[in-house]
């Protein structure tokens, strides 16, 4: 079954401890990104990549860091948490060309206290 | 730079009423245009698109026509069923095809 997965899918962390969230997909998809989801807010793009080893940077990158060292899987990971990145972030993928029709994956909702 | 802007919700519509969910852009190019769909506890899923001026996206009864006049990409459905109980979400990409930007989303619900 072609799908995007994300690991956790919760997480409750405190201030300052890093964290990463695994995303990977089986779809062979060159194209991935990183949103996070907030109320009033919409989706906002935090990182993409369109192939292995590029990266570039979104709408709101401060605080994360990516990497894609393999095609499948694009870890997203949080140096030093803050509160104010508590909220549901969701991985896609999509095929390059085609990058409109992203699958997405079920979101990890991440708390920091 | 590049924004969306869609109607506020939540709306609440009984079965079988239209629907029109405004949305309307900004963007320094010739964007493609996006509707995406979120079911509760659920990612996105692709509704419909439209790649040029005039185009018109459909998909499940849904329809959007890419108006570049007013810069607009507004939803509309003639006939909502409960199953159409969502939030949906107006996107852009420019031609480039790497930065997507969302709206923030419009909840629709379907009252029987």
């Amino acid at each position: 079954e072609a799908q995007v997965t994300q690991n956790p899918r919760y997480l409750i962390t405190v201030t300052g401890k890093k964290l990463t969230v695994t995303c990977s997909q089986n779809m062979n998809h060159e194209y991935m990104s990183w949103y996070r989801q907030d109320p009033g807010l919409g989706l906002r793009q935090i990182y993409y990549s369109m192939n292995v080893e590029v990266t570039d940077k979104g709408d709101v990158p401060e605080g994360y860091k990516v990497s894609r060292k393999e095609k499948r899987n694009f870890p997203l990971i949080l140096e030093s948490p803050s509160p104010n990145q508590t909220s549901l972030y969701f991985c896609a993928s999509s095929s390059l060309g085609r990058s409109y029709e992203q699958y997405f994956g079920p979101g990890t909702r991440l708390t920091v206290t | 730079g590049d924004s969306v802007t869609q109607m506020e919700g939540p709306v609440t519509l009984s079965e079988e009423a239209f629907l029109t969910i405004n949305c309307t852009y900004t963007a320094t190019g010739y964007p493609s245009l996006f509707w995406y769909v979120q079911y509760p506890g659920e990612g996105l899923q692709l509704l419909l698109k439209a790649t040029k001026a005039d185009d018109k996206g459909s998909n499940k009864g849904f329809e959007a026509t890419y108006r570049k006049e007013t810069t607009s990409f507004h939803l509309e459905k003639g006939s909502v069923q409960v199953s159409d109980s969502a939030v949906y979400f107006c996107a852009l990409s420019e031609n480039t095809g790497n930065q997507f930007y969302f709206g923030t989303g419009t909840s629709l619900t379907v009252i029987p």
